[in-house]
């Protein structure tokens, strides 16, 4: 059954610098997501990117995150600046359609340690 | 603000045995889609179960079944016949038909004893 996989399965960085987490969709599906969980909380939404554009953000992705799909098979998570706060682990799900009742497909995530 | 939560941290159960994941959420929404996720260590998250808020007949995947309780807000997850492999954490997850983003609880982490 296709899976969603990402790369590199954990991360350690230096606060400040730059990070690029990696996420490679189902192959038919057209939407792609972003989610974080911070140790001990809950997995929040940071984006939605649907035909190479932004299409759903939340308020915890500002002006240091910025997504990507490079190539057809690649879907990025960049962040600019690394601050210590941005320590969590990182899940990429892909869907083949948008909203209602469809199903979003989980990667196994990129734990990310910013030192 | 809609906000989904489940109360348990953890739960055990023993194997062939039935146990219940309880969840409630806030909403003033009428349509939305409702879901369970199952995550294995180490492993990604997998959905088990979905409802649609306009039906009322509970969904059932095989062992899994839910008690959904619309004008309560809850939507409870039932194991029957609980495996090894049942062992996970089970995340609730709220969502309605225009956004993209999925709205979860904390999870419960789920022991089955043989």
């Amino acid at each position: 059954e296709p899976e969603v996989t990402q790369t590199p399965s954990h991360q350690v960085t230096q606060m400040g610098q730059e990070v690029i987490l990696r996420c490679v969709p189902i192959s038919n599906h057209l939407y792609f997501y972003w989610y974080r969980q911070i140790l001990g909380q809950k997995v929040e939404f940071l984006v939605s990117f649907y035909n190479n554009e932004i299409s759903e953000k939340s308020e915890i992705f500002d002006d240091q995150f910025s997504v990507e799909r490079p190539d057809g098979s690649n879907f990025t998570l960049k962040i600019r600046s690394t601050k210590l706060e941005d320590s969590a682990m990182y899940f990429c799900a892909s869907s083949l359609l948008a909203g209602g009742a469809d199903t979003q497909y989980f990667g196994p995530g990129t734990r990310l340690t910013v030192l | 603000a809609q906000t989904v939560t489940q109360s348990q941290p953890e739960m055990s159960v023993q194997e062939a045995e039935t146990v219940t994941l309880s969840c409630t959420y806030d909403t003033s929404e009428s349509d939305y889609y409702l879901f369970w996720y199952k995550q294995p260590p180490s492993r990604q998250m997998i959905l088990v179960i979905r409802q649609e808020a306009y039906k009322q007949q509970n969904a059932t995947e095989n062992r899994f079944s839910v008690n959904f309780q619309k004008a309560a807000k809850s939507f409870s997850l039932k194991i029957s016949d609980s495996q090894l492999g049942d062992a996970a954490m089970y995340f609730c997850a709220y969502r309605t038909p225009n956004t993209d983003k999925l709205i979860f609880g904390t999870g419960t982490r789920l022991q089955v004893f043989p």
